[in-house]
């Protein structure tokens, strides 16, 4: 499969909202509500802030959000602190027991 | 609290194979999947295969098919990752992850791999 594709990068100031893509195809994201958003600092391993395209685990902030059309999902952070600064990656199944990420957008708070 | 231990470090020459482990504790080893995600040098991440501890049961990404062998040993709570016929472009963090389904919940810290002659 190939990757799905993100945003290189993306920026904001801190307060603003920023959005995400994640865009796949039929054969991915468009088939299933499982997709999911990872966080990963510079060092560290990734954190998972999104599952099943909207859901929130425990302990992560409200003001991440996910939401998901035809074949392009979207993480929306409203409220940007510095904190936040970091990459962002998108995950979804893509059939046959198989997972695909897309490439990684890097979040700069200005 | 849920936690993964991976191995140290290691560093192979092409060809050769390398096996990484992780072993798993603050929970029952055989309800959760594995997976397997590796990170090259300023790259993203990308999904190697889960295996099923319950089973042993696994899935590969097809990239590595014929390559990778994902293993585990229930009676010390251990995922395994083998992946033999290393080349250059292997050298990479890989990590493995408890998942509930496709989604990844908890992460280790990563086993650098790196290939060089």
């Amino acid at each position: 499969q190939s990757a799905l594709t993100q945003p290189a990068s993306v920026s904001g100031s801190p307060g603003q909202s920023i959005t995400i893509s994640c865009t796949g195809t039929s054969s991915d994201v468009g088939s299933y509500n499982l997709v999911s958003w990872y966080q990963q600092h510079p060092g560290k391993a990734p954190k998972l802030m999104i599952y099943e395209v909207t859901k929130r685990p425990s302990g992560v902030s409200n003001r991440f959000s996910g939401s998901k059309s035809g074949n392009t999902a979207s993480l929306t952070i409203s409220g940007l602190q510095a904190e936040d600064e970091a990459d962002y990656y998108c995950c979804s199944y893509a059939g046959s027991s198989s997972l695909v990420f897309g490439g990684g957008t890097k979040l700069t708070v200005l | 609290q849920v936690q993964l231990v991976q191995s140290g470090a290691e560093v192979k020459k092409p060809g050769a194979s390398v096996k990484v482990s992780c072993k798993a504790s603050g929970y029952t080893f055989t309800g959760y999947y594995i997976h397997w995600v590796r990170q090259a040098p300023g790259q993203g991440l990308e999904w190697m295969g889960w295996i099923n501890p319950n089973s042993g049961g696994t899935d590969y990404a097809q990239k590595f098919q014929g390559r990778v062998t994902m293993t585990r040993d229930t009676s010390i709570n251990t995922a395994y990752m083998e992946l033999s016929w290393l080349r250059s472009d292997d050298t990479a963090v890989y990590y493995c992850a408890r998942a509930s389904g496709t989604t990844a919940y908890y992460w280790g810290r990563g086993t650098l791999v790196t290939v060089s002659s």
